[in-house]
């Protein structure tokens, strides 16, 4: 089972909205991430946690908040967003950090995002 | 920053024929992985490759690791319209192993005619 699952499937938010996107793997990986994309870019990496813990934050504004509460989940809380903040928000998921053997990331399905 | 050069940009072909699209960088990789991502859906992981030379086959599709480190290939044969999608190249370096940063191509994005 490859599968990391995503809620809500899209999100409409005016710009003084609170939100939050949730992302769920059962498949024991240690390291999730969020990722904006665009349409027809590559994703662009915000946020990295492994075991848990935040490691790293690519500069992301703080309206922007993630939440590892366990191993299995990871959430994005929205608050104050700006239209520009409209894009495909993805988590991925892989058993150890990229970089080797088992860091290959599994994504999900998305959130599409779109702020008013 | 490093970056990855990912062609064709494009590509519309038509049902049956072979499909070959690569990565090139100026440093070395220690992780190629190859990413179909369908519009509105999340990329799905084709292959992973993680030694240099490494060709690993998927059903229709092949990978190369390069033996530079620096490039790698995807084949896919005898394409189907299912195909139809943007192929993403994806690598780690050495400096950023361990820190979970992937660096992505631009994309392929490929056409099929029935």
């Amino acid at each position: 089972d490859t599968e990391v699952t995503q809620t809500p499937k899209h999100l409409v938010m005016g710009m003084t909205n609170k939100k939050s996107l949730k992302c769920e793997q059962h498949m024991g990986h240690r390291a999730m991430y969020w990722y904006k994309q665009k349409a027809k870019k590559p994703p662009e990496l915000m946020f990295v946690y492994s075991y848990e813990k935040l490691s790293i934050n690519e500069s992301v504004p703080s309206r922007f908040s993630p939440e590892c509460p366990n191993s299995s989940l990871l959430n994005l809380h929205l608050h104050a967003l700006q239209p520009e903040d409209s894009a495909l928000y993805l988590c991925a998921s892989s058993q150890v950090l990229a970089g080797g053997p088992g860091g290959g990331q599994y994504f999900g399905p998305g959130t599409r995002l779109l702020v008013l | 920053g490093q970056q990855l050069n990912q062609s064709p940009q494009s590509m519309f072909i038509q049902e049956g024929e072979d499909v070959s699209m690569n990565c090139t960088s100026s440093s070395i990789f220690n992780t190629w992985l190859w990413y179909k991502q369908d519009p509105g859906e999340g990329p799905v992981l084709l292959i992973a490759l993680y030694k240099a030379g490494e060709l690993t086959s998927n059903g229709r599709l092949t990978a190369q690791f390069g033996i530079t480190r620096k490039d790698s290939f995807l084949n896919i044969s005898a394409s189907i319209p299912s195909d139809v999608g943007i192929y993403f190249c994806a690598g780690s370096t050495p400096g950023s192993s361990n820190t979970g940063k992937l660096i992505f191509g631009q994309g392929t994005t490929l056409q099929v005619k029935p």
